[in-house]
């Protein structure tokens, strides 16, 4: 398998657009994370999916950021509108089992917003 | 809530010098502990993992962890660091009882001389 596959690695945008990041996580995990991570915050969680199904959305900072899991190969999250303080690394995991499992890291989204 | 503390921001270290990064963490009952390491631009990988059991577990790369209930700690440890170590590591905490959820503590930046 080629692991949690995330794009784009790099987003660059101005202040007031739209951003889309995608993951496709490993064949067969039941379970997908999305964190962001910040020198001032470190790494945060999201927001997470079983089975396609949002269950934990606590962490995501506000109306603002939205996440998707259509099917089980493909989730986004989406930033509408985005601002500067939303630059940070975002990254995608997937697990087979519950948070005692292993997580499986995607090399992460670099946003950068102008 | 459960949280997680690892106390030591940076740390330098001799190659082939031995290495212990801190972790304690904060909860009720027996968690679920793990260490990640993250490679620059790189998203995060096991190190290892603690569930139950034997309190001395090995990981990948010649590290290993203690659990120590008495203490809340988890630290990492290692006898000769190599200077493919230098990287951030990350100790997390996870319980069934918080949702399935990974709760990270702030990161442990690590450099190695030659």
């Amino acid at each position: 398998d080629a692991g949690v596959i995330q794009s784009p690695r790099h987003e660059v945008t101005e202040m007031g657009q739209e951003v889309t990041l995608r993951c496709k996580p490993i064949s067969g995990h039941d379970y997908l994370f999305w964190y962001r991570q910040t020198m001032m915050r470190g790494l945060e969680l999201l927001i997470y999916f079983n089975n396609n199904v949002p269950i934990d959305d606590s962490g995501m900072p506000e109306d603002r950021f939205s996440a998707k899991m259509p099917n089980a190969s493909f989730s986004t999250l989406k930033i509408q509108p985005s601002e500067p303080r939303d630059s940070a690394v975002y990254f995608c995991a997937s697990s087979p089992g519950g948070a005692w499992q292993e997580q499986y890291f995607g090399a992460g989204t670099r946003l950068s917003v102008l | 809530a459960q949280s997680v503390t690892q106390p030591d921001i940076h740390i330098t270290v001799s190659e082939g010098a031995s290495l212990e990064l801190r972790c304690n963490y904060s909860y009720g009952a027996t968690p679920y502990l793990f260490w990640y390491v993250q490679s620059p631009g790189q998203g995060l990988q096991l190190l290892l993992k603690y569930f139950s059991g034997d309190t001395l577990v090995q990981g990948i790369k010649g590290f290993e962890a203690e659990f120590k209930r008495s203490q809340s700690s988890f630290n990492l440890r290692k006898p000769s660091v190599h200077w493919s170590d230098a990287a951030e590591y990350f100790c997390a905490v996870a319980s069934r009882n918080a949702g399935n959820m990974l709760t990270f503590g702030g990161g442990t930046r690590l450099m190695v001389k030659p």
